[in-house]
Parts: C-alpha cells; structure tokens; sequence
C-alpha cells in the first residue's frame, strides 16, 4: 500500500533561510503525490501537487517540489522563508482507492 | 473553486451522548467522501470512506458501531460518534475529491469534539 514518511518532525528556520522538508515515499508504482499546509487554528491548504510530466513542480506561496523516483522522494522546497510560513506540513500520497494517506508531519517554526 | 463545509465547527457533549458532524460539498456532488481523524499534534489518519449509496468502508482498528457514517445524498455525509467518551475527543476532517483530470482533492475544515 502507498505511504508516505516525513523525518523531519520539527524544524526552526530564520527568516530568509532556506527550506527543505523531506518526504519520502514507499510505493513503486504510479503515484500521486501532493503537499498540504496547515496554518494554526486553519484548515490543511493544497500546496502543490505531482501527478506526472515535470518532476520540478510549483506550488503557490513560492513553494516547489521535486519528484526523484530514483529516490523515491519528493521533497518540499522555499528558497527563502517568511515568518508567515509558520505551520504543520504534510506530505501525502493518494491512495488506491483515492483517500489521502499522509505522514506524520512536520511543524516549522520561523522566527522573525 | 470547490468548497466542502463540515458543521458543527466544534462541539462538546457530556459522555455517553452522540454527536453528529456534517460534511457537505458546496459546489460538486461527491460519490464518495472520506473521513479522517487528527489527535493534537498528529497526522491524519484515514478513519473511513463514505460512498453514496451504499454502506461506508472502514480502516482497520475504526470501530463501525461507533462511527456510523451515512452518505444521504450526493452532497453530504454525515458522522455521528455515538456513546462518546473522552478519548474521542478528536479534530474530525472530512474530504471529497473532484473527479476529473485534475482528480482534486478538498478538504473541509474540521470539527473539533471535546468529550468531557
């Protein structure tokens, strides 16, 4: 069955640092693989999403991510971060029968 | 763009007593919806999957006596935890997908249910 595993459980970044959370994913397959935000007290927002073709995607808010099937990852990437994008990420791999399977999350800290 | 309301947004009952939480897809009609549940400071873990029409499909360890889901209509789906007890308490989420190319998912925004 798909899953995905996030190792990175809680990172805390300085304003203008750069970003990369790790996800990786199990299944050897076709995959569909997205990244979700979670703002506190607000619910989980779409950040980008890989379905196939360009293993580069752009997500909003100035997020990417790159597929690797080589290493079955796809990690979550900011070039710069803002004080803003303090929130729970979650990286997730839809599943066969097209329910969402998520991992364990990772919560960033930016301090201003 | 699509939206999936859930209602009530938070709720506390007394235990013992039953909570029903709505979830409904405002702009598509959703043949299946899924059901999740996130404990403080977890991930979501799928509990069940809500189909129209028929009987609801349960993850394993999710008791279906407990949880009793029922997908009335092509926009809605309900959960009602029944007999609640404290460790029910739970930020309950649904989802629906979007069928179609883009095969998108939307995601309601929670219900928090505080069972003292």
């Amino acid at each position: 069955a798909q899953s995905v595993s996030q190792h990175n459980h809680h990172v805390i970044l300085s304003e203008a640092a750069s970003l990369e959370l790790g996800c990786n994913y199990s299944y050897g397959g076709t995959v569909n693989l997205f990244w979700y935000v979670q703002y506190p007290g607000q619910h989980l927002q779409l950040l980008l999403k890989y379905f196939s073709g360009d293993p580069l995607v752009k997500g909003i808010k100035g997020f990417e991510a790159e597929f690797i099937k080589s290493k079955f990852s796809f990690n979550l990437r900011k070039p710069s971060v803002q004080w803003s994008d303090t929130a729970e990420y979650f990286c997730a791999v839809k599943g066969s029968n097209n329910d969402m399977r998520f991992g364990a999350g990772t919560r960033l800290t930016v301090k201003p | 763009g699509a939206v999936v309301s859930q209602h009530p947004s938070w709720v506390i009952c007394k235990s013992g007593t039953s909570v029903k939480i709505e979830c409904r897809s405002l702009d598509f009609q959703a043949t299946t919806m899924f059901w999740y549940r996130q404990f403080p400071k977890q991930s979501l873990m799928l509990m069940a999957t809500s189909n129209e029409g028929s009987k609801a499909t349960y993850e394993q360890g999710v008791e279906k006596d407990k949880f009793l889901i029922n997908h009335a209509s092509l926009t809605l789906s309900t959960l009602t935890v029944t007999s609640a007890h404290p460790e029910d308490s739970s930020f309950y989420i649904c989802s629906a997908p979007r069928q179609g190319p883009t095969d998108t998912q939307y995601f309601g925004p929670g219900t928090r249910l505080t069972v003292l």
